[in-house]
């Protein structure tokens, strides 16, 4: 009963460092989500993928980069890591649907840049 | 661009007590979907309850409902006899209605704390 899995839960990254947060989602689901929730505030969406090999920017894409090879998949790249980076990142995943579709999240992925 | 803003960043109970959480949102279209999520100290995101806005009829789930004020924007979220295992960040969510990925805006979040 996986669901959406994220590696690694934790992760502490020096300024500059790059790194890959894999997600994975044994479900099916053609949607795929990444969403990053700073201290105290909601989530915003960083990218979406709407099935293999498509994917499209979300409300805050700057700084990072995705792919979505296979229909399981949904690996989010830090590239030149920054503090304003530092968040924890939900990746999420639902079925295609017309109707108000329920997101299935992670357990997030908590990344510090000092 | 859609919005949703929660007023109350945090919110106390007494266990078995009622409790209203307030949610409003901004939109030009007329067909969408809320949502409430619970995030407990686990940080899973856990959906509580949905509501179509072609609906008049407000969404309830067991201990929780909400009331949905169309014209108002507003979309609060009632939990009744609140429990121990409320406590968490609770998140108010609009969904576009239009075809597409299932993108949801979030609000900033109401931490509610459950006191015995």
């Amino acid at each position: 009963n996986a669901g959406v899995t994220q590696t690694p839960k934790f992760r502490i990254l020096k300024i500059g460092q790059s790194m890959t947060l894999q997600c994975a989602q044994d479900m099916n689901h053609n949607y795929m989500y990444w969403y990053r929730q700073d201290p105290g505030m909601g989530l915003k969406l960083i990218y979406y993928s709407v099935g293999a090999g498509i994917t499209d920017k979300g409300e805050v894409p700057n700084g990072y980069n995705v792919s979505r090879s296979t229909t399981e998949d949904f690996p989010l790249r830090l590239e030149l890591a920054a503090p304003s980076q530092t968040s924890v990142y939900f990746c999420a995943s639902s079925q295609r649907s017309s109707g108000g579709g329920e997101l299935f999240f992670g357990e997030g992925s908590r990344l510090t840049v000092l | 661009a859609q919005t949703v803003t929660q007023s109350q960043p945090e919110m106390s109970v007494q266990e078995a007590e009622t409790v209203t959480l307030s949610c409003t949102y901004d939109t030009s279209e007329s067909d969408y979907y809320l949502f409430w999520y619970k995030q407990p100290p686990s940080r899973q995101m856990i959906l509580v309850i949905r509501q179509e806005a072609y609906k008049q009829q407000n969404a309830t789930e067991n201990r929780f409902s909400v009331n949905f004020q169309k014209a108002a924007k507003s979309f609060s979220l009632k939990i009744s006899d609140s429990q121990l295992g409320d406590a968490a960040m609770y998140f108010c969510a609009y969904r576009s209605y239009l075809q597409g990925a299932q993108k949801l805006v979030f609000g900033q979040g109401t931490r509610l704390t459950i006191n015995p």
